[in-house]
């Protein structure tokens, strides 16, 4: 999978608290998205970041979800006061870039269980 | 948006047969990728193939844009190719890296 990185890949959270998931995109790439697979179900889109800019943020919940991709350091998902309907794997990606041919890479996936 | 179906939805095959998997999309894409996701949850990036033919081992995938389809042909098929096949793509006009994913077909492999 080209080297994207996440981490934890396994998280239990109980209702309330909150999650956070990282992702270290492959080694110069500058595109980092995020998604979100419940059971049984495909993978949807939530969010694209560059280096500090969130470009396209359709995707995700209004409330309680955030994303951010400093210029330093990983790509962060927040989920604050979880609900076990966000119990679902989150998926990270990157790119090199935004011209055609430029392949997605994705990582292993974070499993996010809340109780 | 942009609609993606595959078919068939579930698959099972004994060791060594031969298999093709389709995925039909509504509109022009400029990027479809196929993934697999096996056992274990992590996605494997197959093919990137907005056109065009490639093969890779006992995989190969076609993709006829004009006509809004691609096939995933699996020749030989092991246990280990076992797991969710995903077709995605991404159509003008939407972000790069917006992909939208097919339901997946469920590959089982038989000893």
């Amino acid at each position: 999978n080209a080297g994207v990185m996440q981490n934890p890949r396994h998280l239990v959270r109980r209702r309330g608290q909150e999650a956070r998931l990282r992702c270290s995109p492959v080694k110069g790439h500058s595109h980092v998205y995020w998604y979100r697979q419940l059971p049984e179900e495909g993978l949807k889109f939530m969010v694209y970041l560059q280096k500090e800019n969130i470009i396209d943020e359709s995707g995700m919940p209004k409330e309680r979800f955030s994303a951010e991709f400093p210029k330093e350091g990983p790509s962060i998902l927040r989920i604050q006061q979880v609900v076990r309907g966000d119990s679902a794997a989150y998926f990270c990606a990157s790119s090199a870039g935004t011209a055609s041919g430029n392949t997605i890479y994705f990582g292993e996936g974070s499993w996010l269980t809340v109780v | 948006g942009i609609q993606v179906e595959q078919s068939p939805p579930d698959l099972i095959l004994q060791e060594g047969a031969n298999s093709t998997l389709r995925c039909n999309f509504s509109d022009s894409v400029n990027n479809l990728q196929w993934f697999h996701q096996n056992p274990w949850g992590q996605l494997i990036n197959l093919f990137y193939i907005p056109s065009g033919t490639k093969q890779n081992g006992r995989l190969s995938a076609t993709t006829v844009a004009t006509e809004r389809y691609s096939l995933l042909y699996i020749s030989s098929s092991q246990t280990t190719d076992s797991g969710v096949y995903f077709c995605a793509v991404r159509s003008g006009g939407t972000s790069y890296g917006k992909l939208t994913f097919g339901q997946g077909t469920i590959l089982t492999v038989h000893p």
